[in-house]
């Protein structure tokens, strides 16, 4: 089945500074990438996603990039700030054909901006 | 209420309770799934109920017993549970059509501690 690692796992950045994650995928069959934020005390939330037949998305301060051939994609921060605190978790759909989303997600990255 | 919603948002129960947890979504949606957060750990899908499709996590202990009445409620009825089932309990809901892997959107949770 579909194995999802996510690094790193804490991550400090000083407001204005971009932050990085990344997360590696093990199923080549898998063509969804979403990624959560999920602040303190509060649901998870979409906040970008992609598909297998792209290997940019971009929306405002953040970005998703993908490589398919080393089954990685990242997720980019840009001007960062206090807000963007949170635990931010990708994954990717493990789905072998059936009508069910399966997603895999990946053990989370807690983002600390500091003013 | 719109979205998905989630009762109690808090619970603390006995190893000998029988207790349950309800979500309900308000989006239209066709697909309803359980998650477990705990700490450190990824977010692990439990139950997923599609097109009356029940799809189930073979690791899940049979203590956790999932009930889909109609495409807008879920239920997940506890019993004898252990202090090691105390996390965060995440109910999610999405739509399954023509365009594949749609965004899950995730309830408030309910915080389980079992003593």
């Amino acid at each position: 089945g579909e194995n999802v690692e996510q690094h790193p796992s804490t991550l400090s950045v000083q407001e204005g500074d971009s932050a990085v994650i990344k997360c590696t995928y093990s199923d080549s069959a898998s063509n969804y990438f979403p990624w959560y934020k999920q602040e303190l005390g509060k649901r998870p939330q979409l906040i970008i996603d992609i598909r297998s037949n792209v290997g940019e998305k971009k929306d405002q301060r953040i970005a998703v990039t993908l490589n398919k051939t080393a089954k990685h994609f990242s997720l980019h921060i840009t001007e960062t700030q206090p807000e963007d605190s949170a635990v931010y978790f990708c994954a990717a759909i493990a789905d072998y054909g059936g009508a069910t989303n399966k997603l895999i997600f990946g053990t989370g990255t807690l983002l600390a901006v500091q003013p | 209420e719109t979205g998905v919603t989630q009762t109690p948002r808090h619970l603390v129960m006995g190893m000998t309770n029988k207790k349950s947890l309800k979500c309900e979504q308000h989006l239209g949606h066709n697909a309803m799934y359980w998650y477990k957060q705990s700490a450190k750990k990824p977010l692990e899908l439990m139950f997923v109920y599609s097109l009356e499709e029940r799809v189930e996590n073979n690791s899940v202990p049979s203590r956790f017993s999932p009930e889909c009445p109609n495409s807008s409620h879920l239920f997940l009825h506890l019993h004898t549970l252990q202090p090691e089932d105390s996390a965060l309990y995440l109910c999610a809901s999405s739509h399954l059509g023509e365009a594949a892997y749609n965004e899950q959107f995730f309830g408030p949770g309910t915080r389980l501690t079992v003593l």
